[in-house]
């Protein structure tokens, strides 16, 4: 399977914890996207890479949250202490060149903070 | 305030007959908008896009038109099928360097699309 693969799928984690996802983009995308989807809305922007550099943040994006991606290839995003309003599915993208705006999902990451 | 707008949360439509997305939206610097499909437990898949410069784009079944006075766009879907039951959403993309945006997407809180057999 050649698509955006997202692990783990499912992490249920207590409050205070700290947790780490791993997405591994379209081998030969260079732009990597994370969002967050929350119940009944619509995926919303957190962060974007161009090769390694991060190149956006989004307010979204409090002082808990990190994302790397340090080779350029696979990304990781890193929440500390984890709060119960971070429950949601965290969604990561992969885009390449002129086709910039289109963007390919990966299936997610759902994260429950007891 | 949201920028991109889905008014209808969901809509139910007979196999064989047309569907009819709907989205609004606010923000004049969008250059391309898309569909995206998503069933339960997967991801957003990328369906259609359009050029802020253009009015129609057509792949297979599903067209998009966008009506750039308005600020609407819409998504039909001839023949339905059951198979495209799902979630619809309308995403927006700002022009990138626009306001220090990269060229993220932002999207509307979707449409559930029911098609009857």
């Amino acid at each position: 399977d050649t698509g955006v693969s997202q692990n783990p799928r499912h992490k249920i984690t207590k409050r205070g914890q700290n947790v780490t996802f791993r997405c591994d983009p379209i081998s030969e995308h260079n732009r990597l996207y994370w969002y967050r989807q929350t119940l009944g809305q619509g995926p919303e922007f957190l962060t974007y890479f161009q090769n390694e550099a991060q190149l956006e943040k989004s307010r979204l994006l409090s002082d808990r949250f990190s994302a790397e991606r340090p080779k350029g290839s696979f990304s990781t995003l890193e929440i500390q202490r984890t709060e119960q309003g971070d429950s949601a599915m965290y969604l990561c993208a992969s885009s390449f060149g002129s086709l910039v705006h289109e963007q390919f999902f990966g299936p997610g990451t759902r994260l429950t903070v007891l | 305030d949201q920028q991109v707008k889905q008014n209808s949360p969901s809509l139910s439509v007979q196999e064989g007959r047309i569907s009819i997305l709907n989205c609004d939206y606010t923000n004049s610097m969008f250059d391309y908008f898309l569909w995206y499909k998503k069933y339960p437990a997967e991801g957003p898949t990328f369906l259609i896009s359009i050029s802020s410069i253009k009015d129609k784009n057509e792949d297979g079944r599903f067209t998009v038109f966008l009506n750039k006075s308005a600020k609407h766009l819409s998504l039909h879907i001839v023949p339905s099928q059951p198979g495209d039951s799902a979630v619809y959403f309308c995403a927006a993309r700002l022009a990138p360097n626009y306001g220090g945006s990269q060229g993220n997407l932002i999207f509307g809180k979707g449409t559930k699309l029911s098609v009857k057999p």
